[in-house]
């Protein structure tokens, strides 16, 4: 059974840009959930989606967005990138919102 | 305070050694609770899923969850230089219908050959 698929895996941008991410569930799964990783702050919850509605957004900007398709699949996007916004971005999914959650390998973005 | 505290490490140990990490949380109202493993620059691998209050074992790991205390641990016996990775504990709490996940910030352990 395949994982959880994130592309791409590595992206650099400008600050100013805007960037789309994509996140491919477990096939199965209709929670999908988006996290920032960095080194100071380390998992902070982006936002999750269920069957195409986002239930719950984690406290950032509204820089930051997603949506979620009738096939589970998932995009984030981010807008106006800042040098902050560099990290890694990973993706989970889960049959239901309060069942195990399984990560993705991750989307790194270098804002320079 | 924040909601879940654990203890960054980094921890070192030798080999075959037993190894037990730990989190503390504040947050009643978690009801499950997740360890994680994350290689570097790899996403996290769960190893651990439980909801009540005592111990779930998994070949060499355990996973302990104490609701009364809020506190919940992982052991690893025999601890091989394979598990050099850091852990990551979990939480759901109930949120607006649905559940949110909340890390603790991850333990960064090396097993020493």
């Amino acid at each position: 059974k395949a994982g959880v698929t994130q592309t791409p895996r590595y992206l650099i941008k400008t600050r100013g840009q805007q960037v789309t991410l994509s996140c491919s569930p477990i096939s199965g799964h209709r929670s999908v959930s988006w996290y920032q990783q960095t080194p100071g702050q380390g998992l902070q919850f982006l936002f999750e989606y269920f069957s195409e509605t986002q239930r719950n957004k984690g406290n950032f900007p509204g820089r930051f967005s997603g949506r979620q398709f009738s096939n589970s699949r998932s995009e984030m996007n981010v807008s106006t990138l800042e040098l902050g916004d560099s990290a890694l971005y990973l993706c989970a999914s889960s049959l239901e919102p309060e069942t195990e959650a399984f990560f993705g390998q991750g989307t790194r973005l270098t804002v320079v | 305070q924040k909601e879940v505290e654990q203890d960054p490490g980094p921890l070192s140990v030798p080999e075959g050694a037993i190894v037990s990490l730990n989190c503390t949380y504040s947050n009643s109202a978690f009801q499950y609770f997740m360890w994680y493993r994350q290689y570097s620059r790899k996403g996290p691998e769960l190893l651990m899923y439980t909801y009540s209050s005592g111990n779930k074992e998994d070949g060499r790991f355990t996973a302990q969850v104490d609701k009364s205390s809020k506190y919940i641990s992982l052991f690893i016996r025999d601890s091989q230089p394979s598990d050099s990775a850091t852990y990551l504990c979990a939480m759901s709490v109930p949120r607006a219908g649905s559940y949110q996940l909340t890390f603790g910030k991850g333990t960064k352990l090396s097993v020493i050959p």
